[in-house]
């Protein structure tokens, strides 16, 4: 699987778009980049996934740039409970044994 | 809809003691289930997955071991634990899907 660069840390103000970025230069055609994120002492959580498209849902958007080598994820409206590690993956789309590889990850402070 | 359960919740345990840790998936048949490790401060780490009862895949050589001896349940087992061992387990499982679902996670701590 390829490997991801993020930034170690971010603030964002409460209410604000928090736009998390992500490097992804060595990514193969049939790669995904997937979104989690991981709330201190819970377990990651799911937020979003994409190929090629930009993709949105109830809880983010993802802009995949068009050579596919960077991923920015987008939270609208950040609000406290956003505050979390968020991890940028990506993986072959139908890797027999769909594992996914955790790196350093972005810690989003939301401030009020 | 489907849960993941993980216990105990929180754990400490003496070098040299055995370890059994349990995870088990409720609403959902055949998943893939997965053992991950966090060291404090760190990233995820892949210890084992499973695509299937009896089926066991490491990613990492060490002292645990991992067991599905039911389609809904895995177990992550030690039989005697190191220092380096402590840190926060998770288990998750996926499905047809691509995306993996984690549990609450169980925290050892090792003395």
């Amino acid at each position: 699987d390829a490997k991801t660069t993020q930034p170690p840390s971010m603030d964002c103000a409460e209410g604000r778009a928090a736009n998390l970025p992500c490097n992804h230069s060595t990514i193969s055609g049939n790669e995904y980049v997937y979104w989690y994120r991981q709330i201190h002492s819970q377990g990651p959580q799911y937020i979003i996934h994409g190929l090629k498209n930009n993709e949105t849902n109830e809880m983010a958007s993802l802009i995949i740039t068009e050579d596919r080598k960077s991923s920015t994820l987008i939270l609208p409206h950040a609000t406290l409970r956003d505050t979390a590690v968020y991890y940028c993956i990506v993986r072959v789309g139908n890797n027999a044994g769909n594992m996914l590889t955790f790196g350093g990850g972005t810690r989003l402070m939301v401030k009020p | 809809s489907q849960t993941i359960h993980q216990w105990p919740a929180t754990l400490v345990q003496p070098v040299g003691s055995p370890l059994s840790l349990e995870c088990t998936v409720e609403g959902t048949s055949n998943p893939n289930l997965y053992w991950y490790r966090q060291a404090a401060g760190r990233g995820l780490q892949l210890l084992f997955y499973s695509v299937g009862i009896g089926q066991i895949s490491s990613e990492v050589p060490q002292n645990l071991s991992a067991s599905r001896p039911q389609d809904r349940q895995f177990i992550l087992s030690s039989k005697k634990l190191l220092l380096s061992d402590s840190g926060f387990y998770l288990c998750a499982w996926s499905y047809v899907s691509y995306e993996q679902y984690f549990g609450p996670g169980t925290r050892l701590t090792v003395t």
